[in-house]
């Protein structure tokens, strides 16, 4: 159980585009979600708490407006990139709370890998 | 504020031999640990974590970690490696108090020698 999907695994896509990048729980309701990006051999950075039903919360020095996160279901939270540039490039990675887990236990998904030519 | 430190950025040790990752964290109260394995350009997978009880905790893939609150730290351990074993891996705290964030560390590179 607590599997958490992401779509797509890797995009590719032209300067100045919109990216939409999906996480979804499979077998959990998940009342909290969040957005990592990880830059290659690096640790994961987080970027937003997303919270079904309300506005997500980013963290200091993520632009909002560039990085728009959506959680419309408690199955489904949304990150989009908008108008993306190659130094959005990056491995996007969401991670799913259980509305009933203990401990605050993340269930990550796969990560998507973008690329912004 | 929470950190953690993970002190050796690269490891590499033969196969069949011990292997012991290093993790340090802060955290103002009792926090919760995590250790995950990262494998090239997938997501983190989570080997064992810590909430309360018993301070030395089993996982999967024959880890274990001991939870030593004197000296702030959560090693993780495994008696013998196996070459599948070689990944990133990520120490992480949190706990009740900060909404479900937790915080890595930079990560430890494994590599096995065969």
């Amino acid at each position: 159980g607590a599997v958490v999907s992401q779509h797509p695994s890797w995009v590719i896509c032209k300067s100045g585009t919109s990216v939409k990048i999906e996480c979804r729980s499979l077998d959990f309701q998940a009342t909290t979600m969040f957005w990592y990006r990880q830059f290659p051999k690096q640790s994961l950075m987080l970027m937003a708490t997303s919270n079904e039903g309300s506005k997500a919360t980013y963290e200091q020095g993520v632009e909002k407006d560039k990085f728009l996160i959506n959680h419309a279901s408690l199955t489904l939270s949304t990150l989009t990139v908008t108008s993306a540039h190659p130094e959005d490039s990056s491995f996007y990675i969401c991670s799913a709370i259980p509305g009933t887990g203990v401990g605050n236990e993340q269930f990550f998904g796969p990560g998507t890998r973008l690329t912004v030519l | 504020a929470q950190s953690v430190t993970q002190p050796d950025i690269h490891i590499t040790v033969s196969e069949g031999a011990s292997l012991e990752l290093r993790c340090n964290y802060s955290y103002g109260a009792t926090p919760y640990l995590f250790w995950y394995v990262q494998s090239p350009g997938q997501g983190l997978q989570l080997l064992l974590k810590y909430f309360s009880g018993d301070t030395l905790v089993q996982g999967i893939k024959g880890f274990e970690a001991e939870f030593k609150r004197s000296q702030s730290s959560f090693n993780l351990r495994k008696p013998s490696v196996h070459w599948s074993d070689a990944a990133e891996y990520f120490c992480a705290v949190g706990g009740d108090t900060n909404a479900g964030k937790s915080t890595f560390g930079d990560g430890t590179t494994l590599t096995v020698k065969p």
